[in-house]
């Protein structure tokens, strides 16, 4: 069974440019989470998606950020207009059910850097 | 609000040697508590958690982590080390009444050397 996918690993994006990260979640798993960790900082909470639906975005900056799960195909987290800020190791996990007990699968991340 | 505060950034150790890796947290509220391990270029390994009962986890790879409520710690230990244990490691709590989101300190580098 293959783990969190996320792609690319590493992107470059000059400022003011569009982000797409993307995240399939692991087979059977319908709950992606994504998750930001800046230099030197442990992962923060952005927000949380079922298949077509936006549970808890209030870890999502107000601005420019944007996140989707569609019926079809992987989650993608978007950035628009970046900044140097932003730039960090994104990470998505999943789940296949919204229960305490069950673990959060992570990818191995994306790392942004924005020149 | 919780919050999880790992003080050792780097912890260094010679291969064989104990190690204990600190994690202390506050929470107006009861809170699970998971270690995770990140070995370079990798995503997050869950290597242990604490639900309930027994206060003495045990994990995978050998490691354990004891809770202590008093104290609000839940430290991470291994009584011999590897190289291949070099990697950094998370503490995180997850509220018992949200079942999704996980709050994670700022991380340690264990850092094994022969």
């Amino acid at each position: 069974n293959a783990g969190v996918m996320q792609n690319p690993r590493h992107l470059v994006r000059r400022r003011g440019q569009e982000a797409r990260l993307r995240c399939s979640p692991m087979k059977g798993h319908s709950h992606v989470y994504w998750y930001r960790q800046l230099p030197e900082e442990g992962l923060k909470f952005m927000v949380y998606l079922q298949k077509e639906n936006i549970i808890d975005e209030s870890g999502m900056p107000k601005e420019r950020f944007s996140a989707e799960f569609p019926k079809e195909g992987p989650s993608i987290l978007r950035i628009q207009q970046v900044v140097r800020g932003d730039s960090a190791a994104y990470f998505c996990a999943s789940s296949p059910e919204d229960r305490f007990y069950n673990e959060q699968f992570f990818g191995p991340g994306t790392r942004l850097t924005v020149l | 609000a919780q919050s999880v505060t790992q003080l050792d950034s780097q912890v260094p150790v010679f291969e064989e040697a104990p190690v204990e890796l600190r994690c202390n947290y506050s929470s107006s509220v009861s809170v699970y508590l998971f270690w995770y391990v990140q070995y370079p270029n990798q995503g997050l390994q869950l290597l242990l958690k604490y639900l309930s009962g027994s206060t003495l986890v045990k994990g995978i790879n050998g490691f354990e982590a004891e809770f202590n409520k008093s104290q609000t710690s839940f430290h991470l230990r291994k009584p011999s080390v590897h190289i291949s244990d070099t990697a950094e490691y998370f503490c995180a709590v997850r509220r018992m009444d949200s079942s999704y989101k996980l709050i994670f300190g700022s991380g340690t580098r264990l850092l094994v050397r022969p």
